[in-house]
């Protein structure tokens, strides 16, 4: 099935410090959500995002709906260990629906 | 407001036997979407049920088949088990007030091991 290409598959990154990762497609999506998984859980949404060149925050989180909409990015700032998880972009596009495709995920670690 | 719950959290099946899940969305979602993960695959979608109606539909045998009570509490059902369905089933509902509009909410999810 399709994914989205989603960069840095895993990153380590030190507590206080400011996390970027991106998601691209090859398809033109019209919502672009980002969503945090925790082992055993299923995926908490994050940020939604519902217009090319839309930045919207929460809390520590930026997340930007790309010009061309097939592209999004999520910032978290200042890290702390509890940012731990992987994290998943997901787009909706037009005609489909309901029907998410998710990226492939970047596992965020945090050291102290 | 209650999230969305699955049952149950766990299941142990052996190959050829049948399954059934169930998904209770947030009150006042009518639209649940199932999704299938695995390590190799990722998180892929299975199916949308709204107002007791399949909507989509993705790209996955017809053994895996849904349905939606009057309620918008949802089942799904894989017959015939076989290893590679071995994965965590995830179930999401959503107000769907648009195509657009569709922040998608997710349970805790039911992993399924087939022996």
């Amino acid at each position: 099935g399709q994914q989205l290409n989603q960069s840095p598959q895993s990153m380590f990154i030190q507590e206080g410090e400011d996390v970027s990762m991106n998601c691209t497609s090859s398809s033109i999506f019209n919502t672009w959500l980002w969503y945090k998984q925790d082992p055993g859980e299923g995926p908490v949404l994050l940020i939604a995002l519902y217009k090319a060149g839309e930045l919207t925050s929460n809390g520590r989180l930026t997340a930007q709906f790309g010009i061309t909409r097939k592209d999004s990015f999520l910032n978290i700032s200042a890290s702390i260990p509890s940012d731990v998880g992987i994290y998943f972009c997901a787009g909706l596009g037009t005609g489909t629906a309901s029907k998410l495709t998710f990226g492939t995920g970047t596992r965020l670690q945090v050291t102290l | 407001k209650a999230g969305v719950t699955q049952t149950p959290r766990y299941l142990i099946k052996t190959r050829g036997q049948q399954v059934t899940l169930s998904c209770s969305p947030i009150s006042g979602h009518r639209s649940v979407s199932w999704y299938q993960q695995t390590p190799g695959q990722g998180l892929q979608f299975l199916f949308e049920y709204f107002s007791e109606t399949q909507r989509n539909k993705g790209n996955f045998p017809g053994r895996f088949s849904g349905r939606q009570f009057s309620n918008s509490r949802s089942e799904m059902n894989v017959s015939t088990l076989e290893l590679g369905d071995s994965a965590l089933y995830l179930c999401a509902s959503s107000l769907r007030v648009s195509e657009t509009y569709n922040e998608q909410f997710f349970g805790p999810g039911t992993r399924l091991t087939v022996l």
